[in-house]
């Protein structure tokens, strides 16, 4: 079976602390994804890759980043976590070539708690 | 850009009442949709998919969707919900930039 893991299903963290979300995927995708989720905003784009070494930015960058330097991993990195990125982030992986149309397949979720 | 519009925040049913979830989503020339299913605590799974063919799309457990080309709807049934089916259901549409654009959700509420 296919699968999207993101490493934490929860975390706290501290503000101003630096803080990384694992995203791995072992599909061999090479479009990868993270959004942020809230109550009646829904899914929210931060940041996408579709190459390693490859980044662009979402709909929401800003207070994020994010590394790809292996096409299976992609982490997003709150630089210095405030309490307004508490969240639910979401990462999703895709194959390339949108005639194949299978849509996203998602991970699990990591709901991250800035206190 | 495309945009999706879903009509209803929460819906509330009986269970083995049937339910509609409603969507529409701003025209385009080629229109790729898709309807997805978030459990509680869980991520997104893919419920079902219209990329072209016959508008009446079936999914996972037992759900439906129709494409409306005229009216630029693509709503979700099942005659029949079940306890189970209690979970925020998305619905998405794919943008020309080739991203997937989501709605902002419908909660599904099932009452015994």
């Amino acid at each position: 079976d296919v699968k999207v893991t993101q490493s934490s299903r929860y975390l706290v963290k501290r503000t101003g602390e630096k803080v990384f979300l694992e995203c791995v995927q072992d599909m061999d995708h090479e479009n990868m994804f993270w959004y942020r989720q809230d109550p009646g905003l829904g899914l929210r784009l931060i940041y996408f890759s579709y190459d390693v070494k490859m980044k662009e930015k979402g709909d929401i960058p800003e207070g994020y980043s994010v590394s790809r330097e292996k096409k299976e991993r992609f982490s997003l990195i709150l630089e210095s976590a405030s309490t307004n990125q508490t969240s639910m982030y979401l990462c999703a992986s895709e194959r390339q070539g949108a005639n194949l149309n299978y849509g996203y397949t998602f991970g699990s979720g990591t709901r991250l708690t800035v206190v | 850009a495309q945009s999706v519009t879903q009509l209803d925040s929460q819906v509330p049913v009986f269970e083995e009442a049937p339910v509609e979830l409603r969507c529409n989503y701003s025209s385009s020339v080629s229109v790729y949709l898709f309807w997805y299913v978030q459990y509680p605590n869980q991520g997104l799974q893919l419920l079902l998919k219209y990329l072209s063919g016959s508008t009446l799309v079936k999914g996972i457990n037992g759900f439906e969707a129709e494409f409306n080309k005229s009216q630029t709807s693509f709503h979700l049934r099942k005659p029949s919900v079940h306890i189970s089916d209690t979970a925020e259901y998305f619905c998405a549409v794919r943008n020309r930039d080739d991203k997937i654009i989501f709605g902002k959700g419908t909660r599904l509420h099932i009452l015994p």
